[in-house]
């Protein structure tokens, strides 16, 4: 198995850009999550669904950032505008989870984001 | 609502000295805990996860945890540290039902091994 790809790996724009962050998650699995990690706040849950269905996104900081799962296979994290505070490590994760399952979360390589 | 606690930032021990990260949680439902590690510029990877039956619990590279429910604890350990065990870990704990199934982590312990 590919294990969970993220895309791109490493992401450099400006303040005030549009970024999009991609996600596919593993085969079969049915729960994926955003997380992000800085130094500064350690590793923090965005959103995460079930079922291409968002569940709980109580950890998405502000309006600029919205997720969407479109279908099982692909999902998207997206800043706009982008702003400094942003750059941070982005990981997704997903998890076969079900009725009674336990949790077990993949995660991805990353997508390293740096707004300047 | 579930959190977690990692006692120790960072860590050092010698190689072939015993590892023991300490993890303590909260939960207000039955926990699923896990341990996870990531290496430089990587993602976290399973190390080993408590869900229900045998407290103590192996998991990968010679890891294990006991779940002491008394205590509150998820207590990570090793008896010899290799070169390549230096890394971060960071616990974390999940609820057992439906809702309740995000990971809450803990704030990471680096670890260190002392040639």
């Amino acid at each position: 198995d590919a294990g969970v790809i993220q895309s791109p790996r490493h992401e450099v724009t400006e303040m005030g850009q549009e970024v999009t962050l991609r996600c596919k998650p593993i085969s079969g699995h049915n729960s994926l999550f955003w997380y992000r990690q800085t130094m500064m706040r350690g590793l923090e849950l965005l959103i995460y669904f079930n079922n291409n269905v968002p569940i709980d996104d109580s950890g998405m900081p502000e309006d600029r950032f919205s997720a969407k799962m479109p279908n099982a296979s692909f999902s998207t994290l997206k800043i706009q505008p982008s702003e400094p505070r942003d750059s941070a490590v982005y990981f997704c994760a997903s998890s076969p989870r079900g009725t009674g399952g336990s949790y077990e979360q993949y995660f991805g390589p990353g997508t390293r984001l740096t707004v300047t | 609502a579930q959190s977690v606690t990692q006692l120790g930032s960072h860590v050092s021990v010698s190689e072939g000295a015993l590892v023991l990260l300490r993890c303590n949680y909260s939960s207000s439902v039955p926990p699923y805990l896990f341990w996870y590690v990531q290496y430089p510029n990587q993602g976290l990877q399973l190390l080993l996860k408590y869900t229900t039956g045998a407290t103590l619990v192996k998991g990968i590279n010679g890891f294990e945890a006991e779940f002491k429910k008394s205590e509150t604890s998820f207590h990570l350990t090793k008896p010899s540290a290799h070169m390549s065990d230096a890394a971060e870990y960071f616990c974390a704990v999940s609820g057992s039902n439906f809702g309740n199934e995000k990971l809450t982590f803990g704030t990471g312990t680096r670890l260190t091994i002392i040639p």
